[in-house]
Parts: C-alpha cells; structure tokens; sequence
C-alpha cells in the first residue's frame, strides 16, 4: 500500500479537463514539494510537475498543478488521446517510512 | 545531454544478490545537489523508492529494505551501483535510476529506459 493516495483510474473525453489528487500527510505532503510523473505504456516515467506547480521546459501549459495542505493535484485541460498514460504523484517524506514516496499511480483513460 | 542507462543480470536466482548498475553521462556526481537514485515497479504495480546517494557520498535508503541494499558510486567513472541482498521472487521489478539536482529541487528530472529483473530459481 502505497503512502501517497491516488485513484486508480481517471477518465474523460477529448477536449475535457480532467483533475487526478494525491492524499498524503503532514510528514511527506504537507511540508514539501510534490512531483508529478507521467508514464506512457512500456517507457520510464517522466517529470511532469516539480515543486507542485513548475512545468520543466517541453512539457505543455495544458498540465498544471497545484497544492493545498497535505493533498496535491495535477490538471489536465483539453485532453488529448495521446494523455493516456499512468500518472503518480512523489514527495520527500520526513518520517522513518522513507525519504521518498510515491502514490499508487492513476491510470488516465482518454475515451 | 543527460543520460542514464540501468545494467545487470536479467534473471537471478531466490537467495542470491543482485548487482545492478548505473551508467550515466552529460552530469557530474561530485557536482553540489546531484543525486542518483534507484526506483523499481513491478510489472503493473506502482513505483518504490529504494535508494539514493548524493553528491557528497551520503546515502538514504528505503526503510522497508534498508538491510538488504547497498549503494555505491565511482564518480571517475560515471556510476552508481546498488546491491540488493537474499533476492526473492516478490523483488521482480524493472529497476530503473533516475537523477535528482536537489539545488534545482529536481526530482528524478531524467529516468533511464530501466531494466527488467526477474527472481526466479
């Protein structure tokens, strides 16, 4: 059982603006950043969101998120079929359950 | 530009130990804020940190399998390697590194392609 709390699975349709949350703790979320991956079918993950709401360069403006006490959200807007992917969620955890930790991943299905 | 590349055997054996690793190039380890770490999935399952090491030589480790691995790096030679001890099925998982530029708070920016081990006798 993963320490970060995700849904299983998301979905909406083209065009849509879907929202995926991350539940965590005053130990991991609630007192440092959160990351957001994207893994598309059969690759490694990829940076999707650093310090809970920066975008690195190439990734679109259509993903964004965001942070509020020790829950954490990644948007996406105008869905687009090449989004489905797997999407998990990671933060530094202060605790004895180790330094990093990551949700259980969502899985996006663009319909 | 970054890259990692994850090396090892594909299949080890229950009891035995596993050796995989981490070639990487376009960073430096001795560089201040960069980290390695390792991170594994078993097939359609979610991610699981186990491990990190840093700039400065020092080493974090996933609680649950803190006695079972050991990280290491040789920064003339661009690589970080990580053992893991009396290996069992349940350990099979693609095992992949990824870099963290902790000044940057980067975490895991670039993964490698990782590779799949699987436990079994």
């Amino acid at each position: 059982q993963s320490v970060l709390t995700q849904p299983p699975s998301a979905s909406g349709t083209p065009g849509q603006r879907v929202t995926i949350s991350c539940s965590g703790s005053s130990s991991n979320i609630g007192s440092n950043y959160v990351y957001w991956y994207q893994q598309l079918p059969g690759t490694a993950p990829k940076l999707l969101i650093y310090r809970n709401n920066q975008r690195p360069s190439g990734v679109p403006d259509r993903f964004s998120g965001s942070k509020s006490g020790t829950s954490a959200s990644l948007a996406i807007s105008g869905l687009r079929s090449e989004d489905e992917a797997d999407y998990y969620c990671a933060a530094w955890d202060d605790s004895l359950s180790g330094l990093w930790v990551f949700g259980g991943g969502t899985k996006l299905t663009v319909l | 530009q970054v890259t990692l590349r994850e090396s090892g055997p594909a299949l080890v054996k229950p009891t035995q130990t596993l050796t995989l690793t981490c070639t990487f190039s376009g960073f430096s380890l001795s560089t201040s804020g960069m980290c390695v770490s390792w991170i594994r999935q078993p097939p359609g399952k979610a991610l699981e940190w186990l491990a990190l090491i840093d700039w400065d030589d020092d080493k974090y480790y996933s609680t649950s399998l803190k006695t079972r691995l050991t990280i290491s790096k040789d920064t003339s030679k661009n690589q970080v390697v990580l053992t893991m001890t009396n290996m069992d099925p349940v350990d099979t998982a693609t095992y992949y590194c990824a870099r963290s530029d902790w000044l940057s708070k980067l975490a895991f920016d670039i993964w490698g392609q990782g590779t799949m081990v699987t436990v079994s006798s």
